[in-house]
C-alpha cells in the first residue's frame, strides 16, 4: 500500500528558473495540501486541494506560486523565477476526508 | 539582512526510560490535535491523535495527553529506544471546515544508548 510519493527528492534550480513538485497522494485519498518548511522550523500551510478544485490557498503567496490537482496525474506544486528565499523543503500530504494527513518524503529545493 | 534560525528545543534521554515532549498551543478553538515525527531527511510521520473531547489518548508507546484549560498538549513515549530519536511536532486544526494544520517549532529528541 503506497504512501504518499513526491518527486523529485531533490531539486537545484537557477534563479530566475521555474521548479515543478509534484506529489501523488495515498491510494483512496482525494485530498491534497502542500507544505513548506525552513530549517529547524515546523510547516507552513501553504495550499489545499481536492480534484481540479483548489479549496483553500491562503497560504500560498500571491505571486509566482501556483497549484493544481487535475482530474488524472499527480498534483503540481509549480514555482515560477524561483529566487534564493524559495529554498526550502516542500512536503505534499493527502487524506480522506476524515482529516488525518499523511506525508510524502518531501522535494528539496535548492535555487542558486 | 541575514535572519538568524531558531535553536529547537532539544530533550535527551537514556535509553529505556521514558520520555515528555510538550506543546503549547494557541487556538482556544482548535478541536483537533496530531503528533509527528521527522527523521532527518524525511517527511513527518503520524504517531498519535486526539480530539478537543478527550484528554487522553494511548497508543504503542505513546500516550497523548490534552489540558484544554492552559491550551497544553503533551506526548509520552515509554521505555525510549534509539529509533525514536528525531524532530517531534504537534499539529492543530481549528476544524468548522478548515483543513490547515498549524505546526508547532518542534522539539528535538536524542536518546542515548
Amino acid at each position: 500500500n503506497a504512501g504518499v510519493m513526491q518527486n523529485p527528492r531533490h531539486l537545484v534550480r537557477r534563479r530566475g528558473q521555474e521548479a515543478r513538485l509534484r506529489c501523488s497522494p495515498m491510494k483512496g485519498h482525494s485530498h491534497v495540501y502542500w507544505y513548506r518548511q525552513l530549517p529547524e522550523e515546523g510547516l507552513k500551510f501553504m495550499v489545499y486541494l481536492q480534484k481540479e478544485n483548489i479549496i483553500d490557498e491562503s497560504g500560498m503567496p500571491k505571486e509566482r506560486f501556483s497549484a493544481e490537482f487535475p482530474k488524472e496525474g499527480p498534483s503540481i506544486l509549480r514555482i515560477q523565477q524561483v529566487v534564493r528565499g524559495d529554498s526550502a523543503a516542500y512536503f505534499c500530504a493527502s487524506s480522506d476526508p476524515s482529516e488525518t494527513q499523511y506525508f510524502g518524503p518531501g522535494t528539496r529545493l535548492l535555487v542558486l | 539582512g541575514e535572519s538568524v534560525g531558531l535553536h529547537l528545543p532539544t530533550l535527551s534521554v537514556q535509553e529505556g526510560d521514558n520520555s515528555i515532549i510538550n506543546c503549547a498551543y494557541s487556538n482556544s478553538a482548535s478541536d483537533y490535535f496530531i503528533w509527528y515525527k521527522q527523521e532527518s531527511g524525511k517527511g513527518p510521520q503520524f504517531i498519535i491523535d486526539i480530539r478537543s473531547n478527550m484528554d487522553k489518548r494511548q497508543g504503542q508507546r505513546v500516550t497523548v495527553l490534552l489540558n484544554k484549560t492552559v491550551k497544553h498538549l503533551s506526548l509520552q513515549i515509554a521505555a525510549t529506544q534509539p529509533g525514536d530519536s528525531a524532530v517531534y511536532f504537534c499539529a492543530e486544526n481549528v476544524g468548522a471546515g478548515s483543513y490547515q494544520l498549524t505546526f508547532g517549532k518542534g522539539t528535538k529528541l536524542s536518546v542515548i544508548p
